[in-house]
């Protein structure tokens, strides 16, 4: 399948700092999709993106696709320890064939605030 | 329902039993999914329903994992002969449409063989 390398892996921060994470891959997507899970919890969609050079915002958050369709990226302003959980990026490939095998998660970024 | 609700939360089983693990998906949501997730690690696709059409299992890793959906409603995933591997948080998705539609996650169920 697809690969999305995400980075960082995880990142130690402190309240107030500001919050940046990316995804890319060698391969075109269609859609960029930025989730946060929170322990025991399944995936909650944050923003999802469907064009090229789109920014989008929702709340303290921002997300951008790419203007290569090949990366993506997620900012979290002034932290806040609500904030921690893991960061996952998933993207519909241009060229999957349209099946759902073609969504394709990175491995995540672990955010970790420090008061 | 609200969303998507699975059982067990929890499910420790011993290597070789089958286990079988459950997701309601949100009600009206033709599509449904399993995934898996291994310790720190990203989502693996295993399985996708959607409507009547027969179901994509090109993410199934073995002919021990199988899976089952009553219409448009609950979905059953089975696991045969557990192995250690297995171990896992099974996540289960649904959307109003298709792949193309936004995926609502249930909680999943925690599955340690022992």
């Amino acid at each position: 399948g697809q690969q999305l390398n995400q980075s960082p892996q995880s990142m130690f921060i402190q309240e107030g700092e500001d919050v940046s994470m990316n995804c890319t891959s060698s391969s075109i997507f269609n859609t960029w999709l930025w989730y946060k899970q929170e322990p025991g919890e399944g995936p909650v969609l944050l923003i999802a993106l469907y064009k090229a050079g789109e920014l989008t915002s929702n709340g303290r958050l921002t997300a951008q696709f790419g203007i290569t369709r090949k990366d993506s990226f997620l900012n979290i302003s002034a932290s806040i320890p609500s904030d921690v959980g893991i960061y996952f990026c998933a993207g519909q490939p241009m060229y999957s064939g349209g099946g759902a095998d073609g969504l394709t998660f990175g491995k995540g970024t672990h955010l970790i605030i420090q008061p | 329902g609200a969303g998507v609700s699975q059982s067990p939360s929890n499910k420790v089983t011993e290597k070789g039993k089958d286990v079988e693990l459950r997701c309601d998906p949100i009600s009206g949501h033709t599509a449904l999914y399993w995934y898996r997730q291994r310790l720190g690690q990203g989502l693996e696709f295993l399985i996708y329903f959607q409507g009547n059409s027969a179901p994509d299992k090109s993410g199934l890793p073995s002919d021990r994992f199988s899976a089952e959906r009553t219409g448009e409603s609950v979905s059953t995933l089975t696991i045969q002969r557990t192995q250690q591997e297995d171990s896992a948080v099974y996540l289960c998705a649904s959307s109003f449409t298709g792949v193309a539609d936004t995926q609502y996650f249930g909680p999943g169920t925690r599955l340690t063989v022992l």
